[in-house]
C-alpha cells in the first residue's frame, strides 16, 4: 500500500538553525500539507498547497516557515532561526482529489521529530 | 475560521462497554468529518469519516453521527478492546478550501 514517507525521522538543531524537513507524498496525490504536533497536544494546521502554490496557511505558518516542491516528488518545510518552541512531532500529509475539490482523506507520514537545543 | 472542539478530554471505560466522543464545529460550510486514531509515537490514522449528506455511518464496532443542524458530530465505539486505547481526533473540513483542523483530542483508556 502506498505511504506518504518523511525524512528525517528525527533531527536536533540548535536554536538559530535552520532546517528542511522532507516528505514524499503518496504519487497520485495531489493536495499536500504539513501539519504540527508539539508532545501530548493536538495536531495543528500548518499549510497546504495545491498546484504549486500555497491555498491555505495558518498564522502559526509565519515568515519563518516556507514550503517547497523542487521536483516531481519531494514536499518540503523549511523552517529559518528556530527557536526552541519549535520543538514538535512536524508530519506530512497528501489527499486526493474529489470532484473538482479536495476529499479531504489526509494520510500521514510518520513525521519528523525535531528537537531545537 | 473553523473551530473544533471536542469532549470529553479523556475517557475510561471497561472492556466490553462503549465509548462515545463528542465533537462541535463552528463553520456551517463544513462539509467533511473524519476522525482519526493515534496511538503512542505514531502517525493519526483515519478510522472513519462522514459527509454532511448522511447523517450516520457504520463501520463494524466503529459509528459517527452528523448533526448538521446543531454541528454535533459524534463517534461511537462498541465492544470496546484495549487495543482500541488511544487518542481520537475529530476534525472538520470545508472542501473549498484546502484546511482539516482537528480537535483536541480524546485520550480513550480501555481497561480490561
Amino acid at each position: 500500500e502506498p505511504e506518504v514517507t518523511q525524512t528525517p525521522s528525527h533531527q536536533v538543531t540548535q536554536m538559530g538553525q535552520e532546517v528542511i524537513l522532507r516528505c514524499v507524498p503518496i504519487s497520485n496525490h495531489l493536495y499536500f500539507y504539513w501539519y504540527r504536533q508539539i508532545l501530548g497536544q493536538k495536531v495543528e494546521f500548518l499549510v497546504s498547497f495545491y498546484n504549486n502554490e500555497i491555498s491555505e496557511k495558518s498564522e502559526i505558518f509565519d515568515d519563518q516557515f516556507s514550503v517547497e516542491r523542487p521536483d516531481g516528488s519531494n514536499f518540503t518545510l523549511k523552517i529559518r532561526s528556530t527557536k526552541l518552541e519549535d520543538s514538535a512531532m512536524y508530519f506530512c500529509a497528501s489527499s486526493l482529489p474529489g470532484q473538482g475539490t479536495n476529499t479531504g482523506e489526509l494520510f500521514f507520514g510518520e513525521g519528523s521529530r525535531l528537537t531545537v537545543l | 475560521g473553523e473551530n473544533v472542539e471536542q469532549h470529553p478530554s479523556t475517557l475510561s471505560v471497561q472492556e466490553g462497554d462503549s465509548a462515545v466522543i463528542k465533537c462541535t464545529y463552528s463553520d456551517s460550510a463544513s462539509n467533511y468529518f473524519p476522525w482519526y486514531k493515534q496511538e503512542l509515537g505514531k502517525r493519526p490514522q483515519l478510522i472513519i469519516d462522514i459527509r454532511s449528506n448522511v447523517g450516520e455511518k457504520k463501520d463494524q464496532r466503529i459509528a459517527v453521527t452528523l448533526n448538521k443542524t446543531a454541528k454535533h458530530f459524534s463517534l461511537h465505539i462498541t465492544e470496546t478492546q484495549p487495543e482500541d486505547s488511544a487518542v481520537y481526533f475529530c476534525a472538520a473540513l470545508e472542501t473549498s478550501y484546502d484546511k482539516v483542523i482537528f480537535g483536541p483530542g480524546t485520550s480513550l483508556s480501555v481497561i480490561p
